[in-house]
């Protein structure tokens, strides 16, 4: 099993529409969650950490379910802008502090 | 936020030859630098873990002496692909955590390098 796992879509929503993403890790002991963001052929770029109390940020909001190990991510309002890939992010304690990536959710948002 | 310089941001080479890739952590110090790959339509994975002025810790299935990371100094880590093949052929990048913050949040990224082995 791998350690993060993504839907790697894609999803083709229209703008306007709400869309969201699940991920699942399988180590109980990871410490922070975040997503990423990227662009094709780009460095990733941090979206939003991902807090047990849930968090948002305009029209984006994460929320951590570690009981069922697994994060979300849900997108209001769809903008055409909003089309990338979004990384499901994974940092472990301990050591350096390994951060392991999901294979990533590709969204596409259409005219 | 935190810079990191990555250079050069695509290299073509003939296969065999050698490739240095550098990433520069520009307005901090930067105690552990990560190398990733990340293979067309594929995630990051994990190369290996630098820390300044020690050896890296590579992961499972990524070899050492093709891949040498030397980690000088606070603020530079290269990575130089030895005798590259066309299957090294890749996107690679680098990642810096600031030195003293173990709390950090954020995994300041690299530009990115485009690497083609012809």
């Amino acid at each position: 099993r791998k350690e993060v796992e993504q839907d790697p879509g894609p999803f083709n929503v229209p703008e306007g529409a709400t869309v969201a993403f699940n991920c699942t890790y399988s180590n109980s002991a990871s410490q922070s969650f975040f997503w990423y963001r990227q662009d094709c052929r780009k460095e990733p770029k941090l979206l939003m950490s991902v807090y047990s109390s849930g968090n948002e940020d305009g029209r984006f909001t994460a929320q951590l379910n570690r009981a069922s190990q697994y994060i979300s991510l849900l997108i209001r309002d769809s903008k055409l802008s909003d089309s990338a890939t979004y990384l499901c992010v994974v940092r472990f304690s301990g050591g350096y502090q390994k951060v392991t990536f999901g294979t990533g959710t590709k969204l596409q948002v259409i005219p | 936020g935190a810079v990191v310089s990555q250079h050069p941001s695509w290299v073509i080479c003939k296969s065999g030859t050698s490739v240095k890739i550098e990433c520069r952590s520009l307005d901090f110090q930067a105690t552990t630098m990560f190398w990733y790959r990340q293979f067309p339509k594929q995630s990051l994975m994990l190369m290996a873990t630098s820390n300044e002025g020690s050896k890296a810790t590579y992961e499972q299935g990524v070899e050492k002496d093709k891949f040498l990371i030397n980690h000088a100094s606070l603020t530079l880590s290269t990575l130089t692909v030895t005798s590259a093949h066309p299957e090294d052929s890749s996107f690679y990048i680098c990642s810096a955590r600031v030195r003293g913050n173990r709390m950090v949040t954020e995994a300041f990224f690299g530009q990115g390098t485009r690497l083609t082995v012809v």
